[in-house]
């Protein structure tokens, strides 16, 4: 069955830190894998997505993810982070082999930034 | 451009009582989807719509719950009889090409 784990529940950083957040996913073939992320009260707002191609992609707010087949990982970073990253992330999966359906979502990794 | 809106952002509820969640899609995106998320249960897929065909409602936790969307835009998902179990965050998203994008949600409390 397709799944996505999220390892890390919560985690703590500096601000100015370096930011890795793991996601690990089972799947047969090459997935559909999308990061979003979710401030408190709000929806979830799309980082970034890998469909094909070049497996490391970038995204919005500075963050990039790297797609590693070998590790079924699809990590999500950022060099530098900012107080205003503090938020709850979500790493998820297309379910089947269309990229139409319906997402898979990890549990989830909270992130705090300490001053 | 007008991103996926939903109505209303918070509702409170009775026990037994039904109550209907609405979603206005990002115009022109085919494929609208329903999602729940509760503390104990993380993001959970309800229900999707992909243009004219048959919706996919395996995710549906009982048959309490259902879901319609007219003329292919705005979508109403129905909740009938409502449990404190259902209290929850509603999340609606809408796509085309693949990438699906999220409104704010309606914040479900049943007491």
């Amino acid at each position: 069955a397709q799944s996505v784990t999220q390892p890390d529940i919560h985690i703590t950083v500096s601000e100015g830190a370096s930011l890795e957040l793991r996601c690990n996913y089972s799947y047969g073939a090459t997935p559909y894998l999308f990061w979003y992320v979710q401030s408190p009260g709000q929806g979830l707002q799309l980082l970034l997505k890998y469909f094909s191609g070049d497996t490391l992609v970038q995204g919005i707010k500075g963050f990039e993810a790297e797609f590693k087949r070998s590790q079924s990982s699809f990590n999500l970073r950022k060099p530098s982070v900012h107080w205003s990253d503090a938020a709850e992330y979500f790493c998820a999966l297309v379910h089947g082999s269309s990229n139409t359906g319906k997402l898979i979502f990890g549990q989830g990794t909270t992130l705090q930034v300490k001053p | 451009g007008a991103g996926v809106s939903q109505s209303p952002s918070n509702k409170v509820t009775e026990k037994g009582k039904d109550v209907e969640l609405r979603c206005d899609p990002i115009s022109g995106h085919t494929a609208l989807y329903w999602y729940r998320q509760s503390l104990g249960q993380g993001l959970e897929f309800l229900i999707y719509f992909q243009g004219n065909s048959a919706p996919d409602k395996s995710g549906l936790p009982s048959d309490r719950f259902s879901a319609e969307r007219t003329g292919g835009s705005v979508s109403t998902l129905t909740i009938q009889r409502t449990q404190q179990e259902d209290s929850a965050v509603y999340l609606c998203a809408s796509s085309a090409g693949g990438t699906q994008y999220f409104g704010p949600g309606t914040r479900l409390l049943v007491l």
